[in-house]
């Protein structure tokens, strides 16, 4: 069975920093592409970031380009995204969801909330 | 604004069929595949539709997908209360390189 599971989630001040972690089990992480996607308060899915199974290959939304950086460990299972610099409207829950594969982001986790407050 | 297009809200009574548009580019939806998603309230969102009309294990089938040109459509029959739910399409943009959703559906069932 394929699971997601997202932490770090957690209450920061603006221009702060924040990591979050995804762990990932019941398939072979190195073989898929894996994405954050995140959703403020009521809104709608905005896509976050991407990297390549191999992890060679990274997409930012224009809206996190140069503040977030998307990472992924093989040996652990693990993809991460490092948020810095971080603004208001960075307040959202944050999904990890595995793809996307031919559009498809077939399996989420259940989401972390990364509030931006002072 | 979301670079796909999708109305922002729909309702129907149970046991009747509704349709839910997505529009984009030739960039997106007119050159990759199309998925949608459903989300209850308070959940993480879950596949329904892949490769444009794909369904996944478990999915039943009075859920539907279509695609033609740049413009895909979700489908479904025998509402029950138990849809109501958010509905989002989503694709990648092969041009910007960037994952791509429409705005949600909110669909009512009443």
């Amino acid at each position: 069975e394929v699971q997601l599971l997202e932490s770090g989630g957690g209450l920061v001040q603006p221009g702060g920093s924040l990591r979050l972690s995804c762990g990932a089990s019941g398939f072979t992480f190195s073989n898929y592409a894996m994405s954050w996607v995140r959703q403020a308060p009521g809104k709608g899915l905005e896509w976050v970031s991407v990297i390549s199974g191999s992890g060679g290959n990274t997409y930012y939304a224009n809206s996190v380009k140069g503040r977030f950086t998307i990472s992924r460990d093989s040996s652990k299972n693990t993809l991460s995204l490092q948020m810095n610099s971080l603004r208001a409207e960075d307040t959202a829950v944050y999904f990890c969801a595995r793809g996307p594969t031919r559009g498809t982001f077939d399996y989420w986790g259940q989401g972390t909330l990364v509030t931006v407050s002072s | 604004q979301s670079v796909l297009m999708q109305p922002p809200s729909l309702s129907a009574a149970p046991g009747q069929k509704v349709t839910i548009s997505c529009s984009g580019s030739s960039s997106n939806i007119g050159n990759n595949y199309v998925s949608w998603y459903q989300q209850l309230p308070g959940t993480a969102p879950k596949l329904l539709i892949y490769e444009n009309n794909k369904r996944p294990s478990g999915i039943p089938d009075r859920f539907s997908g279509s695609k033609s040109g740049t413009s895909a459509t979700l489908g479904i029959t025998g509402l029950q209360t138990g849809d109501e739910a958010d509905y989002y399409c989503g694709t990648w943009d092969g041009s910007l390189s960037v994952g791509v959703f429409g705005g949600g559906t909110k669909l009512t069932v009443l």
